[in-house]
């Protein structure tokens, strides 16, 4: 079982309506937990990063953990045609200097 | 100018062909990352460094090897190249082990 899985979508929603996306994993351990965007042929940068339960905001962009259920996700509000991309979900472990990487989630956000 | 830069962007080389892959930073972060990706496999970690002293192996490391020339600077060297190693590249740097931050890429394509 990969750690970190992802749907790899294609998720498709609206210009102005909410992109949910969404990420399990399978190591408890983990204490670290990042979004990354990455446009087609582009390389991947962060936009969120979360380390507690609960919500995190910024922005347009909320990061949900819940430790118990073993998921997080990511919601994009009043999505905009340029956020169109794929979205990586990977968490990090106490300790450990890796990330692992989900395949990523391709959202399309139509005008 | 950018804070990580990989050369070459692009490379055709052909099966058996030694090829080295180079990543500098203007950062200075210590610890740096090698990644490849693959459509429908995501990033996986070739290699990574905590300091000039300290290589590790990564997840799949095998036919790879790695210098670590200086803190700015971190190649990847495919020693006799197979096809299956044809993937785009990616180097990454990190103050600490959450924040990684990527570099452009490079395609690598083997004959």
């Amino acid at each position: 079982q990969k750690e970190v899985e992802q749907n790899s979508g294609p998720l498709s929603v609206p210009e102005g309506a909410i992109a949910s996306l969404n990420c399990t994993y399978s190591d408890r351990g983990s204490q670290s937990f990042f979004w990354y965007r990455q446009y087609s042929g582009k390389s991947p940068e962060l936009i969120m990063f979360i380390y507690s339960n609960g919500d995190k905001e910024d922005g347009r962009f909320t990061a949900q953990l819940n430790k118990a259920s073993q998921y997080v996700s990511l919601l994009i509000r009043d999505s905009q045609p340029s956020d169109s991309a794929t979205y990586l979900c990977a968490r990090g472990q106490g300790g450990s200097e890796k990330l692992v990487f989900g395949k990523g989630t391709k959202l399309t956000v139509n005008p | 100018d950018a804070d990580v830069t990989q050369t070459p962007r692009n490379r055709i080389t052909k099966t058996g062909k030694r090829i080295m892959l180079e990543c500098s930073q203007t950062k200075g972060h210590d610890r740096m990352y090698w990644y490849r990706q693959d459509p429908g496999l995501g990033l996986r970690l070739i290699y990574y460094s905590f300091d000039v002293k300290d290589i590790n192996k990564g997840e799949i490391s095998d036919g790879y090897s790695v210098s670590r020339q200086a803190q700015a600077k971190f190649s990847l060297s495919l020693e006799s190249a197979i096809p299956n190693q044809t993937a785009l590249y990616f180097c990454a740097t990190s103050r600490t082990y959450n924040e990684q931050f990527f570099g452009p890429g490079t395609r690598l394509t083997v004959l």
